[in-house]
């Protein structure tokens, strides 16, 4: 069946450091979006990418859709202690597009 | 503020006693989903609604039920929790189905089931 991983599945950085997560699709997708968990919280919907090769970035946030729409990557640059949570990518079912599936997630944790 | 409210935050539940979950929402949005999510796991999607039209998923147990009497308004029913349904749950919702309709997550019910 369709699968979304995530790695690495922990990342704990000093403050200040880059954090990278990759997402990697066993099937083609047609966008991808990305969620922020806090420790103890809900998800939090972060940014949708469409188009392949499609870069965006929100301040220090940089996400990138692959050119094969089937990986994508969110890098983090001069980490602080706000960012702690777990990231989640998430595409849409390949069996029912009227759904989505999320990747297995990346938990960073950043030593202040 | 136009937002998703999940009610309890919290739940005890006793192992086989019947306990039900609500979530409603001010977005007006078409689409409820409810998922559940054990520690350090991504959220499963359990089953959604599309207005009245209810679409479970194949692995979701029939233990677990849902209801939604209107736009507003969405339950999760356990009928018989076991000890393995003990997790957080939480109810998000979308304007339309689709994978590129956002999803907007309400705080979650943590169930605990003694």
């Amino acid at each position: 069946g369709q699968q979304v991983m995530q790695i690495p599945q922990y990342q704990h950085v000093q403050e200040g450091e880059d954090f990278t997560t990759y997402c990697n699709s066993s099937t083609t997708l047609s966008n991808i979006q990305w969620y922020k968990q806090r420790p103890g919280g809900h998800p939090v919907f972060l940014i949708q990418l469409v188009k392949s090769g499609e870069v965006k970035k929100q301040k220090r946030l940089t996400f990138q859709f692959g050119e094969a729409k089937k990986n994508s990557s969110l890098h983090i640059t001069a980490t602080q202690t706000t960012d702690v949570g777990t990231y989640f990518c998430a595409g849409p079912r390949y069996s029912s597009a009227s759904k989505i599936i999320f990747g297995s997630g990346t938990r960073l944790s950043i030593r202040p | 503020d136009a937002m998703v409210i999940q009610n309890p935050r919290y739940q005890v539940t006793q192992f086989g006693k019947p306990v039900t979950l609500s979530c409603s929402q001010t977005l007006n949005h078409n689409v409820m989903y409810w998922y559940q999510q054990k520690s350090s796991q991504a959220p499963k999607l359990l089953f959604h609604y599309y207005d009245k039209d209810f679409n479970n998923e194949a692995d979701t147990p029939d233990n677990f039920q849902s209801r939604r009497p209107n736009t507003s308004f969405c339950f999760l029913d356990i009928r018989s929790p076991g000890l393995g349904d003990a997790a957080m749950y939480l109810c998000a919702t979308s304007r339309d189905p689709g994978g590129r309709e956002t999803q907007y997550f309400g705080p979650g019910t943590r169930l605990l089931v003694l």
